[in-house]
């Protein structure tokens, strides 16, 4: 348990809206990562962030943005949900400390739907 | 584009026996990732395999990688019911350290008895 939380842990939003999801973490990892899951396809990776003000896009990034202005937090923003969205979501982040290295530590999940 | 791929999706085990989960990508990597989730939960990490050749175990489960072939194995031995679960591999899109990484859809087992 690499003391990752997600907030909220659920949500129900309408189409159109802004939804912002929050990921803290306490163990001062540096790399953060936004996935979301979907039935029949697995995790797929949204944004990623290798420090503060350090983000970049992943494989879906379409609709997505994020914001790290201090290590701990990773935030990500729908800008206007849509129905696709609808989706379980789980922050993770990376430690790089010899004797854990790669090793990938997964949040609780936030569900999210849009109606 | 770097895909992984899992066979099979679905696997239903008698406790007890043996069987394989394979887990396919279609580029060079030599870190290989293998998680477990149970129903309603996040991703636990079981290994971390960095280099051809690694073989890792705990317990009833063994992960090997081959680099050269793009696969990897995870093999379960004389299964048992606390083992059901779903079982991802993904691999890093870089090839490297930096996380990012590609899931397979998963392999859903169900060990009975």
């Amino acid at each position: 348990d690499a003391g990752i939380t997600q907030s909220p842990r659920h949500k129900v939003t309408e189409t159109g809206t802004p939804v912002t999801l929050r990921c803290h973490q306490t163990e001062n990892h540096r790399y953060m990562y936004w996935y979301r899951q979907d039935p029949g396809h697995g995790l797929r990776l949204i944004h990623y962030s290798y420090g503060v003000k350090d983000t970049d896009k992943g494989e879906v990034s379409d609709g997505y943005s994020v914001s790290r202005s201090k290590t701990e937090d990773f935030l990500l923003t729908l800008e206007s949900a849509t129905s696709s969205q609808t989706s379980v979501y789980f922050c993770a982040t990376l430690s790089t400390l010899a004797g854990m290295r790669d090793t990938q530590y997964f949040g609780p999940g936030t569900r999210l739907t849009v109606l | 584009e770097l895909k992984v791929e899992q066979n099979p999706l679905f696997l239903s085990m008698q406790e007890g026996k043996n069987y394989t989960i394979y887990c396919n990508y279609s580029t060079t990597s030599d870190r290989l990732y293998w998680y477990r989730q149970d129903p309603g939960k996040s991703l636990e990490s079981l290994f971390v395999l960095l280099s051809n050749g690694a073989v890792k175990q705990e317990g009833r489960l063994m992960a090997s990688l081959d680099t050269k072939a793009r696969l990897s194995t995870l093999h379960i031995t004389a299964a048992v019911h606390d083992l059901s679960a779903t079982y991802f591999c993904a691999v890093d899109i870089y090839g490297g350290s930096q996380g990012n990484l590609i899931f397979g859809k998963g392999t859903k087992l169900s060990v009975k008895p």
